[in-house]
């Protein structure tokens, strides 16, 4: 499968903790985005990597939250002291850098805070 | 910043019949218009998209329209299938935003039999 893959695909967790998911994009797409959805919205953009350098924070990203691509390729999203409103659907995308703009979905790590 | 709106949020069509789906947007620097479908537990697929300079595109049986000057833009599925049965997003970017993407809220498609 050469589409973009997400680890993992559902994570329970408790109030406090942290957790840290991956994504690993098509190969020779240099760009990766990150987004959030809830239940019944659409995907909320978290921050995106052109190459290992991220080039834009949402507001949504709270300090608690961090991002890193560090060789270019894949890369992970840590939230730290976990609460119940971070429970949501994140998405991984990738796409070329340049005018094209496709953007290609991840299946999604679904986070369930109790 | 960005803001989509997309109407209805919930469509139901006879098999066979069209389906249309309406966006709005607020910044006029975006210049790029994706649509997106998604099926339970995955995630969005892209299915068509248009560019500003484009007023109109077509894929087989689904076709998007822009109106920039009134900022909107709209999904047509004609001969709808069971299948299409989804939710279905559109969204707004900007080249110079490094096509940040900014989504509508959703609308759940329902295909009868």
């Amino acid at each position: 499968d050469t589409g973009v893959s997400q680890d993992p695909r559902h994570k329970i967790t408790k109030r406090g903790q942290n957790v840290t998911f991956r994504c690993d994009p098509i190969s020779e797409h240099n760009r990766l985005y990150w987004y959030r959805q809830t239940l019944g919205q659409g995907p909320e953009f978290l921050t995106y990597f052109q190459n290992e350098a991220q080039l834009e924070k949402s507001r949504l990203l709270s300090d608690r939250f961090s991002a890193e691509r560090p060789k270019g390729s894949f890369s992970t999203l840590e939230i730290q002291r976990t609460e119940q409103g971070d429970s949501a659907m994140y998405l991984c995308a990738s796409s070329f850098a340049g005018t094209r703009g496709e953007q290609f979905f991840g299946p999604g790590t679904r986070l369930t805070v109790l | 910043g960005e803001n989509v709106e997309q109407h209805p949020s919930t469509l139901s069509v006879q098999e066979g019949d069209s389906a249309v789906i309406k966006c709005t947007y607020s910044d006029s620097a975006s210049n790029y218009f994706p649509w997106y479908k998604q099926e339970l537990g995955k995630g969005p697929q892209l299915i068509i998209d248009i560019r500003s300079n484009v007023g109109e595109k077509k894929d087989q049986r689904i076709a998007v329209t822009l109106n920039k000057t009134a900022k909107h833009f709209s999904l047509h599925i004609t001969e709808t299938q069971p299948e299409d049965s989804a939710v279905y997003f559109c969204a707004a970017s900007m080249s110079t935003g490094g096509f940040k993407t900014i989504f509508g809220a959703g609308t759940r498609l329902f295909v009868k039999a």
